[in-house]
């Protein structure tokens, strides 16, 4: 079954500190891949998408994630949190293999301190 | 410009009732989708447009669930004899073709089923 894992449900970090969440998908040769950010009471935005070509792809709010096709991996990272960070984050798959709809992970929340 | 609008942004009903659920695309796109987003969940498909017609409608869960966008442009999602199990937040999205173009997501209706 098409399926999209997060395996970290809550992650807690120094203002500051990197970031990595991981993201595991479950099939696909070409993929496409998104990470969202999710604030309370808001709407999903996207932060970065990769399509095909260079593998580590930069997103807004310094943001960026590499594509590891020998891992089925698409993890996000940054290099300094701040405190405005603090929000739910999805990583999705789509594209043709997956019927040009968006299968989503559970999420990862992201807690920051000070 | 606008983005995705979604009306009501709350509602709440008994069980048994009917509910309509309504999401207004960004100008100009021609791919629709609905997603449902249960608590400490992902986004989950459920149905999309493709212009008027529904291009995959596998997430629909049952077929108290039905959704129509009878001129290409808004859409609304119809559930019948709602279900305690059926409150969750629903979001909308749309893009400009369905596959490869970013999908942009509304706030989201939050429904609760007493």
């Amino acid at each position: 079954a098409q399926s999209v894992t997060q395996p970290d449900i809550h992650i807690t970090v120094s203002e500051g500190a990197s970031l990595e969440l991981r993201c595991n998908y479950s099939y696909g040769a070409t993929p496409y891949l998104f990470w969202y950010v999710q604030s309370p009471g808001q709407g999903l935005q996207l932060l970065l998408k990769y399509f095909s070509g260079d593998t580590l792809v930069q997103g807004i709010k310094g943001f960026e994630a590499e594509f590891k096709r020998s891992q089925s991996s698409f993890n996000l990272r940054k290099p300094s949190v701040h405190w405005s960070d603090a929000a739910e984050y999805f990583c999705a798959v789509g594209g043709l293999e997956y019927g040009n709809k968006l299968v989503f992970g559970a999420g990862t929340i992201l807690r920051v301190k000070s | 410009g606008a983005g995705v609008s979604q009306t009501p942004s709350n509602k709440v009903t008994e069980k048994g009732k009917y509910v309509e659920l309504r999401c207004d695309p960004i100008s100009g796109h021609t791919a629709l989708y609905w997603y449902r987003q249960s608590l400490g969940q992902g986004p989950e498909f459920l149905i999309y447009f493709q212009g008027t017609g529904a291009a995959d409608d596998s997430g629909l869960p049952n077929d108290r669930f039905f959704a129509v966008r009878p001129e290409g442009s808004v859409s609304t999602l119809k559930i019948q004899r709602t279900e305690r199990g059926d409150s969750a937040v629903y979001l909308c999205a749309s893009s400009l073709l369905a596959g490869k173009d970013e999908q942009f997501f509304g706030p989201g209706t939050r429904l609760t089923v007493l």
